[in-house]
């Protein structure tokens, strides 16, 4: 199966802005979704598709990409973003109907 | 409201099998495809398996292909999880979550709503 990467730990000020990357040969051809996950509770999606926000997820979460690599933009981190951000993608490698995850990118807000 | 409650989860030789359940509500069931993703403690998430809104489409990881098998029952709202041939590495929080859009065919990668999750461990 094909693989996502993501750096383990990214840290940002408080209401400064960050990028979290995912990059993987899958997202040539497919978009990522990116999921938000606190201690203890479940995943959460924040962005899918080209940069599409479901709804009750603040417009300071954005998503892009380009070639290989997918990014999550968060402008203004507030202190309620600190958690961990998953990217996933179709496998573009053998089935590509099955699904793929990133490693997760811990996101600490200073 | 969606509602996904999964069950079924405990404590279990290696070797022996169990099955997860996820009971859901507050959307129309049978019209979107199902996906079970775990995550063994302290570690990230992975795809288990897929099933799409008529069954007719079901895809599972390497990891466990062969030995887990996903079923739904749209009359019971209900998807479900056999898991047999397990193994200390199947330990994990296993989550049922809904693709995030309705899908003619297969499934979509995209989960818009995942349940608290059910823990499976394999120990003796």
């Amino acid at each position: 199966s094909s693989e996502l990467t993501q750096d383990p730990a990214v840290s940002v000020a408080l209401g400064q802005t960050v990028r979290i990357t995912c990059q993987g040969d899958s997202l040539r051809s497919y978009y990522a979704s990116w999921y938000q996950q606190k201690p203890g509770q479940a995943p959460v999606l924040v962005i899918y598709g080209k940069n599409n926000r479901p709804s009750g997820i603040p417009d300071r979460f954005s998503g892009s990409s380009s070639g290989n690599t997918a990014s999550l933009t968060i402008t203004g981190a507030q202190a309620e973003d600190e958690a961990d951000y998953y990217c996933n993608s179709r496998d573009s490698s053998g089935n590509h109907q099955n699904v793929v995850f990133g490693g997760g990118t811990k996101l600490t807000v200073l | 409201e969606v509602q996904l409650v999964e069950s079924g989860g405990g404590l279990v030789q290696p070797g022996r099998s169990l099955r997860l359940s996820c009971a859901a509500s507050g959307f129309t069931f049978d019209d979107y495809a199902m996906h079970w993703v775990r995550q063994a403690p302290g570690k990230g998430l992975e795809w288990v398996s897929g099933i799409s809104w008529n069954s007719g489409s079901i895809g599972y990881a390497d990891s466990v292909k062969g030995r887990f098998t996903i079923s739904r029952d749209n009359a019971k709202n209900s998807l479900y999880l056999q898991m047999n041939s397990l193994r200390a590495e199947d330990t994990a929080l296993y989550y049922c979550a809904k693709d995030h859009a309705k899908t003619s065919s297969s499934w979509s990668p995209t989960l818009g709503y995942w349940g608290q999750g059910t823990l499976v461990t394999v120990s003796s």
